[in-house]
């Protein structure tokens, strides 16, 4: 079966640097992607990779290892505005997107 | 403001009631899908709509009835729903749901609560 698995919640502390991990099975890939969803708004889009990798945007970073089915989100700088939750989805082959339960991060001053 | 509007943003029916969520996008793509988020489990597909036409029905109850009078709006008809249907529903829209990278991009969602 299709699946995605990512902590369901973390901590860290203001000024730091955390990564959130992903690892999926999925029927073929079309790749993968990171949205962040702020508690009560909706989700909005951060990233996406199908190529192995790092991919920087600022403080948000995404990796990506397709022989590992493995990727991460590296956030920089955590400011308390970072504190949502954050879900990894994987595309199978037939475009459809596989969500995970999402990760809710956690700031602390 | 996202690009994606959604009506109401909450709504508490009765499970003999009738009400219907409302969604538009002005992106401009072609794309329009119903998902419903449940705490601590992950998005849910329901309904996608690709230039109108259905293209994805992921064995819903037919209590919940989509509809798309074209690529800007859909609706989402609900009827003598129950409990456990109470959650978020987010409508998104993409340019081209049968394409690698077709970034979604969801509405803020209606919280329906079913009593």
């Amino acid at each position: 079966g299709q699946n995605i698995d990512q902590p369901t919640e973390m901590t860290a502390t203001e000024g730091a640097i955390v990564q959130i991990n992903c690892t999926y099975q999925t029927s073929g890939f079309n790749g993968l992607f990171w949205y962040q969803q702020h508690a009560g708004e909706a989700p909005t889009f951060l990233s996406y990779n199908v190529l192995d990798g790092l991919e920087e945007k600022g403080r948000f970073s995404s990796f990506l290892s397709r022989s590992k089915g493995y990727s991460y989100l590296l956030l920089k700088e955590l400011q308390m505005k970072d504190s949502a939750s954050y879900l990894c989805a994987g595309m199978d082959s037939n475009y459809q997107l596989i969500w995970g339960a999402g990760t809710k991060l956690i700031i602390k001053p | 403001e996202t690009g994606v509007t959604q009506t109401p943003r909450h709504l508490v029916m009765g499970m003999t009631n009738k009400k219907s969520l409302k969604c538009e996008q002005h992106l401009g793509h072609n794309a329009m899908y119903w998902y419903k988020q449940s705490a601590k489990k992950p998005l849910e597909l329901m309904f996608v709509y690709n230039f109108k036409e259905q293209t994805e029905n992921n064995s819903v109850p037919s209590r919940f009835s989509p509809e798309c009078p074209n690529s800007s709006h859909l609706f989402l008809h609900l009827h003598t729903l129950q409990p456990e249907d109470s959650a978020l529903y987010l409508c998104a829209s993409s340019q081209d749901p049968g394409a690698g990278g077709n970034t979604i991009y969801f509405g803020e969602g209606s919280w329906l609560t079913v009593v």
